[in-house]
Order: C-alpha cells, then structure tokens, then sequence
C-alpha cells in the first residue's frame, strides 16, 4: 500500500487560513469515509484532530476542518496561530483492511 | 485520564527479537481495538498493525506481516508487539495507540527501537 500524497510544506501569516492536501485513491481515501488527520510537534505524540473525513474529537477547536472530495481530502486550519505550527498526517483506512498515513506536511506559521 | 504506555524498546542486533507492551489506564481497555505505530527518524507515521476487541483477529502492514505479531491481554490492560527478525528499517519510535471510530484518538508517549550491527 503507498502512502498518501501530502505536499511537504505549506505556511501562513497569524490569523490566516491554510488547506492541506492528502491524495490517495480509490482503494483508500475514495472508497471509505475513515480520513483522519493528526498533529505532531517536535519530539511529542501524535494528537488526533479529526476523524471520518470531518469530525472534531471533543477539546479540538473549530478552526480545525476536514473534508473529502474524490480521492483527496483537506485539512483547513483557519484562524493560525503560531502554536499550529506542526506537522500534520493525513490517514486512510484502505482496502485489505489496513490504515495508510500521508508523508507529513510542516505547516510553518510565518 | 486515558493513558497509554509503551516499553520494551531498547538496541538489538539485525535478525533479534523485542517485545514491546503497552499499558493501558483511564478506560475500558478491552472494549476498544488497538493500534500500533511507528516513525522512524526524521520519517512520517507508519501504520503497522491492528488488534481487534478479543485479540482474536489482527491484521499487519505488508514491511511486517510475518515477523511481528501483536497481541493482547485485556484482564491485565495490556497490549503487546512480538518483533522478530528485526532490520535496521525498523529502527523507529513505537507507538501504541487507541482506536477510535477507525481512527487513533489516544497514542502513548512512545518508545525507542533501535536495530544496528
């Protein structure tokens, strides 16, 4: 299974909007509504921030969206702050029942 | 709290073995499938195996199907990853996670496999 497609980096000024690609394809993220996406600082744990393409966990603020069109699915962080700053993952489960990340993109809060 | 805490990561040799565990607290440990995760060093997130319920069906990447194999033990909050036949490509961070409606909504701090001559 390859992974999915996510652009290495992507930045924004505070209080600016950002969209993250993550393109897979009809095995995985065309084909099923599991999309998650995940945050990660330097030297910690990833953190989940949104589950079935578009659902926030509880405590994840609303300036987090996701959404799925195709085979490619978006993460908007709107509002940045400059503790956004991370690197993001997208994930799919895919067919054979097994999960596929994206290779990470940095956001950097400019 | 939910917590999630792995060990048993350490240095071995190409072609050993580890076992690494994760302990689980804060919620209903046998109630939920289970994940396990891996970064290498400067790489993204891989996912390398699930676990369901009971333990009894799992299901693993293709870089480890046949040498590794996970396990669980839900009267002791427990969860388990037999390495064996290790390569240096799977020297990584080793999370173990919760899943969570097909997604891992709580990940341990990790632990630190290293595979080297």
């Amino acid at each position: 299974q390859s992974a999915l497609t996510q652009p290495p980096s992507a930045s924004g000024s505070p209080g600016q909007s950002v969209t993250i690609s993550c393109t897979g394809t009809n095995s995985d993220i065309g084909g099923y509504n599991h999309v998650s996406w995940y945050l990660q600082h330097p030297g910690k744990a990833p953190k989940l921030i949104i589950y079935e393409v578009s659902e926030r966990p509880s405590g994840v603020p609303d300036r987090f969206s996701g959404s799925k069109s195709g085979i490619t699915a978006s993460l908007t962080v709107s509002g940045l702050q400059a503790e956004d700053e991370a690197d993001y993952y997208c994930c799919s489960f895919a067919d054979t029942d097994k999960w596929v990340f994206g290779g990470g993109t940095k956001l950097i809060v400019l | 709290e939910v917590q999630l805490m792995e060990s048993g990561g350490g240095f071995v040799r190409p072609g050993g073995s580890l076992r690494l565990s994760c302990a689980a607290s804060g919620f209903s440990f046998g109630s939920y499938p289970m994940n396990w995760v891996r970064q290498a060093p400067g790489k993204g997130l891989e996912w390398i195996s699930y676990i369901n319920r009971d333990g009894s069906a799992a299901v693993y990447a293709d870089s480890v199907k046949g040498r590794f194999t996970v396990s669980r033990d839900n009267g002791k909050n427990s969860l388990y990853l037999q390495m064996t036949s290790l390569r240096g490509e799977d020297t990584a961070v080793y999370y173990c996670a919760k899943d969570h409606e097909w997604a891992s909504d709580y990940w341990g701090q990790g632990t630190q496999v290293t595979v080297s001559s």
